[in-house]
């Protein structure tokens, strides 16, 4: 299974976009990465995903690298209530709908 | 939007207590998951359903049982509950076919058995 690698913590001040970073070096050509949050005692929330091109939704975009080894999630105009962890996910397709969510980073936005 | 409601916010049981953890998702869903959250530990799946009446174990099942009588509703349940299962309960559901298969998840139950 594709592993991710994510800081442990970041600060962004309000106003301005949040870029977190992920390295998924060893995914598959049909492994998806999603990006999920979790603000303090609620479930994860699903914010975005993708293949190979970039996307973009109400709530972010991701940033995929051409080799696929790296993603970048941007918040554009980070507010306090952005402030969770985030959870970067690679789906492997050999062992069904099982998500492995990792330690995350967890977002500051500092007012 | 997709919704999945999990039947409480909060549970205080006793040791020994036999304990239904309930979960309705309302997308017509095909797969539906429980798992556990603990500190330090990240999401464990415990058990998962791809339709009615079927379920696969996941990582962590000991201890645990699953119901799923209707397409829209997952249940867990603790045969027995131990100080050990106190953590966060997360439902989940998904669709199946080619690509992704995005899981959206309910609000969690934080259980503390004592």
């Amino acid at each position: 299974d594709a592993k991710t690698t994510q800081p442990p913590s970041m600060d962004c001040a309000e106003g301005r976009a949040a870029n977190l970073p992920c390295n998924h070096s060893t995914i598959s050509g049909n492994e998806y990465v999603y990006w999920y949050r979790q603000i303090h005692s609620q479930g994860p929330q699903y914010i975005i995903h993708g293949l190979k091109n970039n996307e973009t939704n109400e709530m972010a975009s991701l940033i995929i690298t051409e080799d696929r080894k790296s993603s970048t999630l941007i918040l554009p105009h980070a507010t306090l209530r952005d402030t969770a962890v985030y959870y970067c996910i690679v789906l492997p397709t050999n062992t069904g709908n099982q998500f492995y969510f990792g330690t995350g980073t967890s977002l500051t936005v500092i007012p | 939007d997709v919704k999945v409601t999990q039947s409480s916010r909060y549970l205080v049981k006793r040791t020994g207590e036999k304990v239904f953890l309930e979960c309705v998702q309302d997308m017509d869903h095909e797969n539906m998951f429980w798992y556990r959250q603990d500190p330090g530990l990240g999401l464990r799946l415990i058990y998962f359903s791809y339709d009615v009446k079927m379920k696969e174990k996941g990582d962590i099942p000991e201890g645990y049982s699953v119901s799923r009588e209707k397409k829209e509703r997952f249940s867990l349940i603790l045969e027995s509950a131990s100080t050990n299962q106190t953590s966060m309960y997360l439902c989940a559901s998904s669709s199946v076919g080619q690509g992704a298969r995005t899981q959206y998840f309910g609000p969690g139950t934080r259980l503390l058995v004592l």
